[in-house]
């Protein structure tokens, strides 16, 4: 159980075009569920936190009209990277949490997006 | 701030003993986790420890202490497999902050030799 799928696994794209990239919670219903970024050698960074039927929370210096955030589901988000550029290459996580009261979360297999 | 450290690069080899440290220092405080992640691969849940003391699974064993903020996690009979970078994190965060909300370190990159 507790299985969170991410879709695409990866992606290319060229500069200046948007890209979504999808999470979904397979077997649950995830009130929570966060975008993180991950740059080579580096730790996850949060990116936001998004709440079903609500407005994500963004992590400062994060740009949320760049970074478009849905939830429109108990089962899936959506991060949409706007007008991309090549330092926006990166390694895209979400989570999951997986009720709520609940600290631990459930990754995703990643998103590598590579802009050129 | 919240602030996550852990040594950036460890190595041993196949059989013996590692015990990869972490030290914290958060707002707040509700558990911390120990994720492995492989390149190229999300992180994978290890262990979760909310109270002080050792929680052990398998060959791999997580301590806590909240008076220091310290963890470690200790991984014996280490196989090659273990190679990986190995996430320490830590849920809590200011009063207000996003119930869940995990803050990492900057993970540390385990080699296993033959």
């Amino acid at each position: 159980g507790a299985v969170v799928s991410q879709h695409p696994s990866w992606v290319i794209c060229k500069s200046g075009t948007s890209v979504k990239i999808e999470c979904r919670s397979l077997d649950f219903q995830a009130t929570t569920m966060f975008w993180y970024r991950q740059f080579p050698k580096q730790s996850l960074m949060l990116m936001a936190t998004s709440n079903e039927g609500s407005k994500a929370t963004y992590e400062q210096g994060v740009e949320k009209d760049k970074f478009l955030i849905n939830h429109a589901s108990l089962t899936l988000s959506t991060l949409t990277v706007t007008s991309a550029h090549p330092e926006d290459s990166s390694f895209y996580i979400c989570s999951a949490r997986h009720r709520v009261g609940s600290y631990e979360q459930y990754f995703g297999p990643g998103t590598r997006l590579t802009v050129t | 701030g919240q602030n996550i450290d852990q040594p950036t690069e460890m190595t041993a080899t196949e059989g013996a003993i590692v015990q990869i440290n972490c030290t914290y220092q958060t707002s707040g405080f509700n558990g911390l986790f120990w994720y492995q992640q492989h390149a190229g691969e999300a992180p994978t849940f290890l262990s979760y420890n909310v109270l002080d003391g050792l929680e052990e699974k398998g060959r791999f064993s997580s301590f806590l202490s909240r008076s220091k903020g310290y963890s470690y996690l200790l991984l014996k009979e280490l196989q090659m497999k273990d190679s990986a970078s190995y996430l320490c994190a830590v849920s809590g965060g200011p009063r207000g902050s996003t119930l869940g909300r995990l803050y990492f370190g900057r993970g540390t990159q385990l080699t296993v030799w033959p």
